[in-house]
C-alpha cells in the first residue's frame, strides 16, 4: 500500500539553529500538507503544497514540493523553544479523499 | 475557525465493554470524516473514511466489526470500539475535512483533541 515515510525520525537542535525534515511517498501525490502536533495535543494545519516545484513560506518555515510530487520538505530557520513539537507530513491519494501520514519528524529544541 | 469538538477526551473501562467517540463538526457541515489511531510516539494511522449517509470505507486490516462508525448528520460521526480489549487501547483522533478559505481553496483537516482509551 501507499506508504509516506520521513526522516529524521528526531531531531535535537539547540535553540538558533536551522531545522529540516525531508518526506517522501511511494506513490505519486496530488496534493501534500503538513501539520504540526505539540507534545500531547492534535495535528494543526500548516499549508498545502499543490504544483510540482512548488515553494511556499511562512515567516521562518520553508515548504517545498519536489518536482515528481512524490517528496517534500519543511525547513525552519533559526528555531525556537516554541518550535517544539512533530511535524507530519500528509499526502493526498489521488481519486480519493484520503490523506496517509507519513511517519512523523519529533523536534526538540534545547534552549 | 472550523472547530472540531471530539468527546470524551479520555476513558478508561474495562475488558468486554463497549466505548463509543463522538466527533462533531461545530461550525460547518462535514459530508466526509476520517478515524485515526495513534500510538504513542507515533504516526496517525488512518482507520476508516466516514461519509454521511453511507456506510464507511475501512482501512485494510481494520475490522468493522470491532470499529463501529456511524455518520448519522453533517455535523456528527461515531466511533464504537466494542468488546474492547487491553491491546484496543490507544489514542483515536478524528478529523473533518474542510476548505481552508475561498482564497486557496485548500481541502484542509481539523482534527479533535482526540480520546485517550484506556482498557483495563
Amino acid at each position: 500500500g501507499q506508504q509516506v515515510m520521513q526522516i529524521p525520525q528526531y531531531q535535537h537542535v539547540q535553540e538558533g539553529e536551522d531545522f529540516t525534515t525531508y518526506c517522501n511517498s511511494s506513490t505519486t501525490l496530488s496534493n501534500i500538507q503538513w501539520y504540526k502536533q505539540r507534545p500531547g495535543g492534535h495535528p494543526v494545519f500548516l499549508i498545502q503544497l499543490v504544483k510540482s516545484g512548488e515553494v511556499k513560506k511562512q515567516k521562518r518555515l520553508t515548504f517545498q514540493f519536489g518536482e515528481a510530487k512524490k517528496n517534500s520538505s519543511l525547513h525552519i530557520t533559526a528555531t525556537q523553544t516554541t518550535d517544539v513539537g512533530t511535524y507530519f507530513c500528509a499526502g493526498h491519494i489521488s481519486g480519493t479523499y484520503k490523506y496517509i501520514f507519513g511517519t512523523g519528524t519529533r523536534l526538540k529544541v534545547l534552549a | 475557525g472550523a472547530v472540531v469538538s471530539q468527546h470524551p477526551s479520555w476513558v478508561i473501562c474495562k475488558s468486554g465493554t463497549s466505548v463509543k467517540i463522538e466527533c462533531r463538526s461545530l461550525d460547518f457541515q462535514a459530508t466526509t470524516m476520517f478515524w485515526y489511531r495513534q500510538f504513542p510516539k507515533q504516526s496517525l494511522m488512518l482507520m476508516a473514511t466516514s461519509n454521511e449517509g453511507s456506510k464507511a470505507t475501512y482501512e485494510q486490516g481494520v475490522e468493522k466489526d470491532k470499529f463501529l462508525i456511524n455518520h448519522a448528520s453533517l455535523t456528527l460521526s461515531t466511533l464504537t470500539v466494542t468488546s474492547a480489549h487491553p491491546e484496543d487501547s490507544s489514542f483515536y483522533i478524528c478529523s473533518a475535512k474542510h476548505r481552508e478559505s475561498l482564497l486557496s481553496g485548500a481541502n484542509v483537516l481539523t482534527f479533535g483533541a482526540g480520546s485517550r482509551l484506556t482498557v483495563l
